[in-house]
């Protein structure tokens, strides 16, 4: 597609339900991001796909958040018994390059979780 | 602790003028620094770069200027226009850190008013 495609935009989830979060990167696009934007905070890293291979996910906060890219494409972030401060943007980001220099990454609008 | 601060967080300035966005950080190994602009509703838009290696890279009404010794940049938008009112986040890679991921800081806000 176009440009980097995120679903659902918005997702209302009740605490201790689990949720599944997609990002549809650029096709042909070999780095894929996952981070977790804060009311009133930048948005922090939390976990990096070359292809299909999970090389970085240091920034995940627990064991309930699980992300895959198993064809390397699409990718989902998964978070298992969701809680409050689960609740934030997740922003997708994907670029053709290894490491994106001179063009940056382009994002996705995010998906709006929010946990009551 | 943020290694990547933006002090303001907002700012406000006339059409036409010129808007200086600052960004300081602590870690001398960032070997690059990027600017994204962000609509409310949106992803973040890369909008320019800089290699540490560099103190100035302009790109039309956008210029990034970067003092590595004083570990500071900022962007400079000249002329300012009303579509420029967005949040303007400031970020930077350690390529020998990591896999290349971005370190944010918090964004100004910025308002060009008519």
């Amino acid at each position: 597609g176009a440009g980097v495609s995120q679903s659902p935009r918005y997702k209302v989830a009740k605490r201790g339900q689990d949720v599944a979060l997609r990002c549809d990167p650029i096709s042909g696009h070999v780095s894929l991001f996952w981070y977790q934007q804060a009311l009133g905070q930048g948005p922090e890293f939390l976990t990096y796909f070359q292809n299909e291979a999970q090389l970085d996910k240091s920034g995940l906060p627990s064991d309930r958040f699980f992300a895959e890219r198993p064809e390397g494409s699409v990718s989902t972030l998964k978070i298992q018994r969701t809680q409050q401060e689960d609740s934030a943007v997740y922003l997708c980001a994907s670029s053709f390059q290894t490491r994106a220099i001179h063009y940056g990454y382009t994002f996705g609008s995010g998906t709006r979780l929010t946990v009551v | 602790d943020q290694q990547v601060k933006q002090n303001s967080p907002s700012l406000s300035v006339q059409e036409g003028r010129i808007s200086i966005l600052n960004c300081d950080y602590t870690n001398s190994m960032f070997d690059y620094f990027l600017w994204y602009k962000k609509y409310p509703a949106e992803g973040p838009t890369f909008l320019i770069s800089i290699s540490s290696i560099k103190d100035k890279n302009e790109d039309g009404r956008f210029t990034v200027f970067l003092n590595k010794s004083a570990k500071h940049l900022s962007l400079h938008i000249v002329p300012s226009q009303p579509g420029d009112s967005a949040v303007y986040f400031c970020a930077a890679i350690d390529y020998g850190g990591s896999q290349g991921n971005l370190i944010f800081g918090k964004g100004t806000k910025l308002s060009v008013k008519p």
